[in-house]
């Protein structure tokens, strides 16, 4: 079965400090990726998501992810981050041609971001 | 613009009662709507979803059911509530052009 995998449960940093949170899916065929966030007493938001063309994708608050095809990874990172980016972070999969748009999501990352 | 409207908020229900969750969305025709359940260390859990009325697909075998009863109205229920149902319940809109979701507030289900 498809499934997406984030390799940590909890991230914890310091302002500033760079960000990369994992992301690897299972699924031979094409995709659309997506990250999704959710601040404290939030909705869950876009960030950012890759369709196809520059696997460099560029979301908001300068958030960026790369989709390596051959690696099945859409990693998310963050040059220097803030304490507002203190979130949880969700990593979402959407197998082209599969079931109207289905989204399978990874289990999440906690970021904690220390001032 | 498109909105999506989840309630109630919080809901305590006792073990073996009945559950309604209702889910409707704004500003857009023939939706794709899901239901999601987030459980702690296990992320989002697709439960159902439909792409028209009377149209359920069910992801994972549960206590739970869906029905849509109109084109905007999603409505997530159980006959008789179990402990493991505890969860925050996520209604979702996925737009067919872009694919991104939208997502109502949740409830957070206790069942005690």
């Amino acid at each position: 079965a498809q499934s997406v995998s984030q390799h940590n449960h909890h991230v914890i940093l310091s302002e500033a400090a760079s960000l990369e949170l994992g992301c690897n899916y299972s699924y031979g065929g094409t995709v659309n990726l997506f990250w999704y966030v959710q601040y404290p007493g939030q909705h869950l938001q876009l960030l950012l998501k890759y369709f196809s063309g520059d696997p460099l994708v560029k979301g908001i608050k300068g958030f960026e992810a790369e989709f390596i095809k051959s690696k099945f990874s859409f990693n998310l990172r963050k040059p220097s981050v803030q304490w507002s980016d203190t979130a949880e972070y969700f990593c979402a999969v959407e197998l082209y041609g599969g079931s109207q748009g289905n989204l399978i999501f990874g289990k999440g990352t906690k970021l904690s971001v220390k001032p | 613009s498109q909105t999506i409207h989840q309630w109630p908020a919080t809901l305590v229900q006792p073990v073996g009662s009945p559950l309604s969750l209702e889910c409707t969305v704004e500003g857009t025709s023939n939706p794709n709507l899901y239901w999601y359940r987030q459980a702690a260390g296990r992320g989002l859990q697709l439960l159902f979803y439909s792409v028209g009325i009377g149209q359920i697909s069910s992801e994972v075998p549960q206590n739970l059911s869906a029905s849509r009863p109109q084109d905007r109205q999603f409505i997530l229920s159980s006959k008789k509530l179990l402990l493991s149902d505890s969860g925050f319940y996520l209604c979702a809109w996925i737009s067919g052009g872009n694919t991104e979701a939208f997502f109502g507030q949740g409830t957070r289900l206790t069942v005690v």
